[in-house]
């Protein structure tokens, strides 16, 4: 166990409607990160929150957002859902602003399936 | 384009013989290395890095190695466990210390 929760695990929607994927990082871990794992792909880094504030981007789509907050809980908005974005979207935390070291704590994530 | 590259998708190992994972990488400005194991159903978990100042890093039976000139770093693992059986990423950080790319990944199998 992580200690990094993601919420839902799976998740079923149609095309052109919006979701929510929920993470709590672990406890004292001021950084959340998103990524998106596509079918036999490997992780395509979206964004990062450390503290609240958006501290690094990725290939983030325009119909994607995210926010951290004052908890330090993260959520990731995905709208106008196409069939291209279904994945497994994995949130991870690590302590500092940076990955710096690179050990990341990552969730078991969310399952997404867009018909 | 991809600047992490695993160019192997599976490999497939007997128990007790040796693995060898291998990446390449085509950023000269990343600075740490990382390898991640991922267990179906679970996320990726760290399993050994390696700075660029250094060209091998052992922990047990996981040995990483580093070719900076040729921008290639390997994985070995002696001897392979069945247990080892799952998805090996290959990561990289830049040199700000902000960014961490992951390659595609490798699916190991350990027959016993």
């Amino acid at each position: 166990d992580s200690g990094v929760t993601q919420t839902p695990k799976h998740l079923i929607t149609a095309t052109g409607q919006r979701v929510t994927l929920r993470c709590s990082p672990r406890s004292g871990d001021l950084s959340v990160y998103w990524y998106q794992q596509s079918l036999d792909q490997g992780l395509q880094f979206l964004i990062q929150y450390y503290n609240g504030e958006e501290r690094a981007k990725g290939n983030i789509l325009e119909r994607f957002s995210a926010q951290q907050f004052p908890d330090l809980h993260s959520e990731l908005n995905l709208s106008s859902l196409e069939l291209g974005d279904s994945a497994l979207y994995f949130c991870a935390s690590s302590v500092g602003g940076n990955p710096y070291t690179g050990e990341l704590f990552f969730g078991e994530g969310s399952r997404l399936t867009v018909l | 384009d991809q600047q992490v590259k695993q160019n192997s998708p599976s490999l497939s190992v007997q128990e007790g013989r040796i693995s060898i994972l291998n990446c390449d990488y085509t950023n000269s400005m990343f600075d740490y290395f990382l390898w991640y194991k991922k267990y179906p159903a679970e996320g990726p978990t760290f399993l050994i890095s390696i700075s660029s100042i250094k060209d091998k890093n052992e922990d047990g039976r996981f040995t990483v190695f580093l070719n900076k000139s040729a921008k290639h770093l390997s994985l070995h693992i002696v001897p392979s466990q069945p247990g080892d059986s799952a998805v090996y990423f290959c990561a990289a950080l830049n040199n700000a210390g902000n960014m961490l790319t992951f390659g595609g990944g490798t699916r190991l199998m350990v027959k016993p």
